[in-house]
């Protein structure tokens, strides 16, 4: 069936580092969707990639979709302590029903 | 925008009985989802609806599980003689296709079966 696969798992980095974490789809997506989760907390919508090739910033956070819309990543520059969740990746299938199909997230936590 | 609404946000319940849980979507929003996460996964889709038809649902859906949206706005999902293994937080989200899909979620509503 259509994953979502994403790594790492886990990042700890020293706050100021920079963090990477990258997403990969078995089948090509309709558009690719970040959410960042508190711990205890929800999903919460950061941004949506649509077209091939697109890359978007926010501030220190950087997200790329790739040319065959199958992978994307999200580069945070110089992290600081409000950085701490876990990142998720979402994929919106282009074929079939509208679904959202998450990769496991990678977990990011931070040395002051 | 008043988000997504979740009720109740916590529930502990024995094993065998029926829980029901009820999301008001962000209104205006057409389309419906349920998805469900336990700890360190990301979310697990389980259904969505369009309006007030549900158009797919996952095959974790089990038949103890159903979910409805009788009118097209507030939703609910209904877990019947649950198992510890149902323990999980069940997250509703809401979109509106006009704006490309993007999905909201609410707070999520924490299962626990003892």
């Amino acid at each position: 069936g259509q994953q979502v696969m994403q790594i790492p798992q886990y990042q700890h980095v020293q706050e100021g580092e920079d963090f990477t974490t990258y997403c990969n789809s078995s089948t090509t997506l309709s558009n690719i969707q970040w959410y960042k989760q508190r711990p205890g907390g929800h999903p919460v919508f950061l941004i949506q990639l649509v077209k091939s090739g697109e890359v978007k910033k926010q501030k220190r956070l950087t997200f790329q979709f790739g040319e065959a819309k199958k992978n994307s990543s999200l580069h945070i520059t110089a992290t600081q302590t409000t950085d701490v969740g876990t990142y998720f990746c979402a994929g919106l299938l282009i074929q079939g029903a509208q679904k959202l199909v998450f990769g496991q997230g990678t977990r990011l936590t931070i040395n002051p | 925008d008043t988000g997504v609404s979740q009720n109740p946000r916590h529930k502990i319940t024995k094993r065998g009985q029926n829980v029901t849980f009820r999301c008001d979507p962000i209104s205006e929003h057409n389309r419906l989802y349920w998805y469900r996460q336990t700890l360190g996964q990301g979310p697990e889709f389980l259904t969505y609806f369009q309006n007030e038809a549900q158009l797919e649902k996952s095959r974790l859906l089990s038949d103890r599980f159903s979910a409805e949206r009788p009118k097209g706005s507030f939703s609910t999902l209904e877990i019947q003689r649950t198992e510890q293994g149902d323990s999980a937080m069940y997250l509703c989200a809401s979109s509106l296709t006009r704006r490309g899909n993007t999905i909201y979620f609410g707070e999520g509503s924490w299962l626990t079966v003892v």
